[in-house]
């Protein structure tokens, strides 16, 4: 029953270092969804993908990239880490149809503190 | 476009008192509207939804939103607070047109005192 996992769960980076966070689902879901979460700002769009092989920006896109190659995973990546990427990052998926709308199923979370 | 605001980014309560967290949305056309919850170190999780039909809606652990489209409102609501809701609270909502999107409100947290 594992539902929406990601990993690491806690990174420490230098800035410009470069890392990737991986989230996997198990639920056939097609789509997934990175936010970040900040004190205050709730969560984020950062990236989002309606299906393998696609994706599209969300609300704060510049400094990551992502990738959906398999319908179960989706990664996302920061190729020269800033200290403004601290944050706690959440991974989720849903099978959105309009019979069916809306529930996120969501990760527990990566925290990532940028030095 | 979508936006969700929440009025109040703490609120405490004695246990056993009411809850009322409040939520406001625009909207070009009637949303979706959803609360979630996130327990600490936790990610979140769905309380409750509306997408259609009855406009009060009920949810996990007691906790209950009424749609008020001329208010454009979902305020959620509990009769009487327990230890264990205490928990940040999340406002969402995506537009019918465009599944693609959630919105998430700021958050509010709830305390609740013994």
């Amino acid at each position: 029953n594992a539902g929406v996992t990601q990993t690491p769960k806690f990174r420490v980076l230098k800035t410009g270092q470069s890392m990737t966070l991986l989230c996997a689902q198990d639920m056939n879901h097609e789509y997934m969804y990175w936010y970040r979460q900040d004190p205050g700002m709730g969560l984020r769009l950062i990236h989002y993908s309606v299906g393998e092989g696609t994706t599209a920006k969300g609300e704060v896109p510049d400094g990551y990239n992502v990738s959906r190659l398999k319908k179960q995973n989706f990664l996302l990546g920061l190729e020269s880490a800033a200290p403004s990427q601290t944050s706690v990052y959440f991974c989720a998926s849903s099978l959105l149809t309009r019979a069916n709308t809306g529930e996120l199923f969501f990760g527990e979370g990566s925290r990532l503190t940028v030095l | 476009a979508q936006s969700v605001t929440q009025l109040g980014s703490h609120v405490s309560v004695s246990e056993g008192a009411l809850v009322l967290l409040r939520c406001n949305y625009s909207s070009s056309v009637p949303p979706y509207l959803f609360w979630y919850v996130q327990y600490p170190n936790q990610g979140l999780q769905l309380l409750l939804k509306y997408t259609t039909g009855a406009t009060l809606v009920k949810g996990i652990n007691g906790f209950e939103a009424e749609f008020k489209k001329s208010e454009t409102s979902f305020h959620l609501t509990k009769p009487s607070a327990h230890m264990s809701d205490a928990a940040e609270y999340f406002c969402a909502v995506i537009s019918p047109e465009n599944f693609n999107k959630f919105y998430f409100g700021s958050g509010t947290k709830l305390n609740v005192k013994p």
